[in-house]
């Protein structure tokens, strides 16, 4: 399809472990975003990536957390060390320069 | 101070009724876009409906239309002739500024529960 990808879709990890989840944005898009949902909340800011600008990183919670983006296109981000409420649902979105933003399907995150 | 608010976190409506979400916001830049996104059980964020400070028209999208009054900071989503599958969380949402330049700051939700 066209949309936003994510994987994995469920990812079950054991505390202190490091989890990379990747997002593929729509084909074309320059901008790229990571939000976080924790159990009926709001979603949350974490870190944007814009064409080949430096990303806003002001929204990651702490140094375990950092994100890139390769080639303008597939974004990873990696949460070092987990800890349990880093549990949550990890979301990705991309939008074109003056559009909306556009979600993929997430990716639920559980530490244990 | 919140940026958005949401102040009912549940509502319900009769199927083919029309029902009004609440949310108002709370900026000092000019430029901002306000947007509404359902999301239903599964997870996905589905982006309904967007409108700009600038924009002189109440945005619509088929049964979605936004009721935005710029002086009392609201934006409310209004859907007509609901639906059993409009059951949903629906999250209002800002971008502060022009373009896609900044990230979005989310309300808390409202719950949205259509009854047969």
């Amino acid at each position: 399809g066209a949309g936003v990808s994510q994987s994995p879709s469920n990812k079950v990890t054991e505390k202190g472990k490091d989890v990379e989840l990747r997002c593929d944005p729509i084909s074309g898009h320059t901008a790229l975003y990571w939000y976080r949902q924790s159990l009926g909340q709001g979603l949350e800011f974490l870190i944007y990536f814009q064409g080949n600008s430096a990303p806003d990183k002001s929204g990651l919670p702490s140094d375990r957390f950092s994100a890139e983006r390769t080639g303008g296109s597939v974004s990873t981000l990696t949460i070092q060390r987990t800890q349990q409420e880093d549990s949550a649902v990890y979301l990705c979105a991309s939008s074109s320069f003056t559009g909306s933003q556009y979600f993929g399907p997430g990716t639920r995150l559980l530490v244990l | 101070a919140q940026k958005i608010t949401q102040t009912q976190p549940g509502m319900f409506v009769q199927e083919k009724e029309a029902v009004t979400l609440d949310c108002t916001y709370d900026t000092s830049d000019p430029s901002y876009g306000l947007f509404w996104y359902k999301q239903p059980s599964s997870g996905e964020m589905i982006f309904l409906i967007y409108q700009g400070s600038y924009d002189q028209q109440n945005a619509t999208e088929g049964r979605y239309s936004l009721n935005f009054q710029k002086a009392r900071k609201s934006a409310n989503l209004v859907i007509s002739a609901s639906q059993l599958g409009d059951s949903a969380m629906y999250f209002c949402a800002m971008r502060e500024g022009q373009g896609s330049g900044s990230r979005l700051t989310f309300g808390e939700g409202t719950q949205l529960t259509v009854n047969p």
